[in-house]
């Protein structure tokens, strides 16, 4: 059971270029999130999905794009990264809309 | 739109010391969860309240939801070392969670 798992760890991307993080939960979880931690801002919501071919905005949407095509997996798409998209991108997953979450490991991105 | 704060947003005590956070929204929450994230790690879940004036124990940490369901807290007893790392609260509103800013907490041994 490797729970939420996140690839890459990390990545260091040039302004303009595009890259799409991978999340995949092996505990059959229909709610999926896409979250970035910055300094002193907590954790933001980018996208959720609540179940396969579905997703909506959150809090900070802009710059994103994801796609869940598997329940299984969650991508987060960056099509032309700006600095502003530099942080700490975390995926969870939850059974339902009232369960906990469990994270991944996290990505850490670098937009110079 | 929904908010959640916490404070502090950062705390150092020494070990043995007791430690609170506070999380308050600007609406009524269905629930609340506690996570807690380890330097260099990914939030972990603690805990979730679910009724008006719940009081949750486990072992040196205690959670409390408030009567209104817009504020909770979490105190931690004698800390340890091992308390270090940021606590974060996240507050359900009508069908998803936004989690507060996070406390930092540093025990100093």
């Amino acid at each position: 059971n490797a729970g939420v798992t996140q690839t890459p760890k990390f990545r260091v991307l040039k302004t303009g270029q595009s890259m799409t993080l991978l999340c995949a939960q092996d505990m059959n979880h229909e709610y999926m999130y896409w979250y970035r931690q910055d300094p002193g801002m907590g954790l933001r919501l980018i996208h959720y999905s609540v179940g396969e071919g579905t997703t909506a905005k959150g809090e900070v949407p802009d710059g994103y794009n994801v796609s869940r095509l598997k329940k299984q997996n969650f991508l987060l798409g960056l099509e032309s990264a700006a600095p502003s998209q530099t942080s700490v991108y975390f995926c969870a997953s939850s059974y339902g809309s009232g369960g906990w979450q469990y994270f991944g490991p996290g990505t850490r991105l670098t937009v110079t | 739109g929904q908010q959640v704060m916490q404070i502090p947003q950062y705390q150092h005590v020494q070990e043995g010391e007791d430690f609170t956070t506070y999380c308050n929204s600007s609406t009524t929450l269905s629930n609340i969860q506690w996570y807690k994230q380890r330097p260099g790690g990914h939030p972990v879940f603690l805990i979730q309240l679910v009724k008006s004036g719940e009081v949750k124990k486990q072992k040196r940490l205690t959670f409390q939801f408030g009567e209104a369901k817009k504020n909770s807290s979490l105190h931690i007893t004698a800390t340890q070392t091992t308390d270090v790392g940021t606590y974060f609260c996240a507050g359900r509103g009508t069908y998803k969670y936004i989690f507060g800013t996070g406390t930092r907490l540093k025990v100093l041994a």
